[in-house]
């Protein structure tokens, strides 16, 4: 089993509407948890992070976690074409420390069509 | 103020060759990460350093890939010999203590 599993898709969304990716880790102690949007050909970029259990809103975007499901969400209500990028969900297993390993999901391919 | 700075951005080189690959982390992140990126294997991590100490290099792949941090900023990633499947993106990324980390470019390596 991975420790970090995406839908690899590709996730097709209509312009607007909200789009909705899932990841689940196999950690039940990691505490720390992120978003990265990688558009093609360029490096990660770090969108959200969430530690605690709920909803977390920053803008267009909402992260959602459940520790006790070992699922995190990520939701972007109105989509635009822009947001046409790949998602990778990421884990930290030793919470705040510096020191701490993080393991990358393979990510979701997310489409906005027009 | 300038993020994570790699070179080369391209490197092309023959197999058996020697390839050095540079990071400058952001000033005061303690932490770096070295990654590689392939389409088959997603993104994965080699090895990372704390305040220049090798904390974890489990993810390296071989004996042919070792790393180092004399200093708070500068990294490299050397890879001798090179061989065709080391063909790949390679990502240096650091953080100041917050788990959330900043990449640099890249460095797309192609051996042939």
């Amino acid at each position: 089993q991975k420790e970090v599993e995406q839908n690899s898709g590709p996730l097709s969304v209509p312009e607007g509407a909200i789009a909705s990716l899932n990841c689940t880790y196999s950690d039940r102690g990691s505490q720390s948890f992120f978003w990265y949007r990688q558009y093609s050909g360029k490096s990660p970029e770090l969108i959200m992070s969430i530690y605690s259990n709920g909803d977390k809103e920053d803008g267009r975007f909402t992260a959602q976690l459940n520790k006790a499901s070992q699922y995190v969400s990520l939701l972007i209500r109105d989509s635009q074409p822009s947001d046409s990028a790949t998602y990778l969900c990421a884990v930290n297993a030793r919470g705040y420390s510096s020191a701490s390993k993080i393991i990358f999901g393979s990510g979701t391919r997310l489409s906005i069509r027009p | 103020d300038a993020g994570v700075i790699q070179s080369p951005r391209h490197e092309v080189t023959e197999m058996g060759q020697e390839v050095t690959l540079r990071c400058k982390p952001i000033s005061g992140h303690n932490s770096l990460f070295w990654y590689r990126q392939t389409m088959m294997r997603g993104l994965e991590l080699l090895i990372y350093f704390n305040n220049n100490v090798p904390i974890d290099d489990s993810g390296m792949p071989e004996d042919r890939f070792s790393a180092k941090m004399p200093n708070a900023s500068f990294s490299t990633l050397k890879i001798q010999p090179s061989e065709p499947r080391d063909s790949a993106v390679y990502f240096c990324a650091s953080t100041p203590g917050d788990p959330g980390q900043f990449f640099g470019p890249g460095t797309r390596l192609t051996v042939l």
